[in-house]
């Protein structure tokens, strides 16, 4: 079975900082997608960046880059210069081919003005 | 495009009783998924549904049923509410069942069970 682990419940960072939100899973597939979506307050969910598993080069979308360790099954977000609008719950998860997502517990990322 | 629509969006029903929630994905998609999202659980996965037919279901217990009509639209039905079932109930849709692609979630519906 797949599994998706967040282990920081809550980050802080200022705004135009760098901040990095970590990820790890587990599966036993050799095909499988990773997703980082994000969650803002009393808003729809959103994806943010996507990685297919059997690419190396790393997805970056404008400020938003990951760091993805396919041997260590790690998968973190990269925010740089935060701005307060990425204030949000930020959810990892992961799909197989045919699957369906299978989500971390999220982090709560909060921007400091 | 509109995107995923959900109805209602606030739910109050009482145990025992059974609800009704639909979905409307963005034109032109066919598979929808339905999750269940708690604070104590998280994000989990209900069921998807592809041209009519469950492709995946996840690990509810049978009060938690769904279907998908032939224009897409999708239902789910919770019989005999338990208070454990409170919680935001999302409903995401893509083009096409295959992974790897973007899922559009709606707002939610958010049932509250007394």
């Amino acid at each position: 079975a797949q599994t998706v682990t967040q282990s920081q419940p809550e980050m802080s960072v200022q705004e135009a900082e760098t901040v990095t939100l970590s990820c790890t899973y587990d599966t036993s597939e050799s095909d499988y997608y990773l997703f980082w979506y994000k969650q803002p307050p009393s808003r729809q969910m959103i994806l943010v960046i996507r990685q297919e598993a059997y690419k190396q080069q790393n997805a970056t979308e404008n400020r938003f880059s990951v760091n993805f360790q396919k041997a260590a099954k790690s998968f973190s977000l990269k925010i740089s210069d935060s701005q307060l609008g990425d204030a949000a719950m930020y959810f990892c998860a992961s799909e197989r081919s045919q699957g369906n997502l299978i989500f971390g517990k999220g982090t709560k990322l909060s921007v400091k003005p | 495009k509109a995107g995923v629509t959900q109805t209602p969006r606030y739910l109050i029903k009482t145990r025992g009783q059974q609800v009704t929630l639909s979905c409307s994905p963005i034109s032109g998609h066919r598979s929808v998924s339905w999750y269940q999202q708690t604070p104590g659980q998280g994000l989990q996965f209900l069921f998807e549904y592809f041209s009519e037919t469950q492709r995946n279901k996840g690990n509810f217990p049978g009060r938690f049923s769904g279907r998908q009509f032939s224009n897409s639209r999708s239902e789910m039905n919770v019989s005999t509410l338990e208070l454990g079932d409170s919680a935001l109930y999302l409903c995401a849709s893509s083009p096409i069942a295959d992974g790897g692609y973007e899922q559009y979630f709606g707002p939610g519906t958010r049932l509250t069970v007394t």
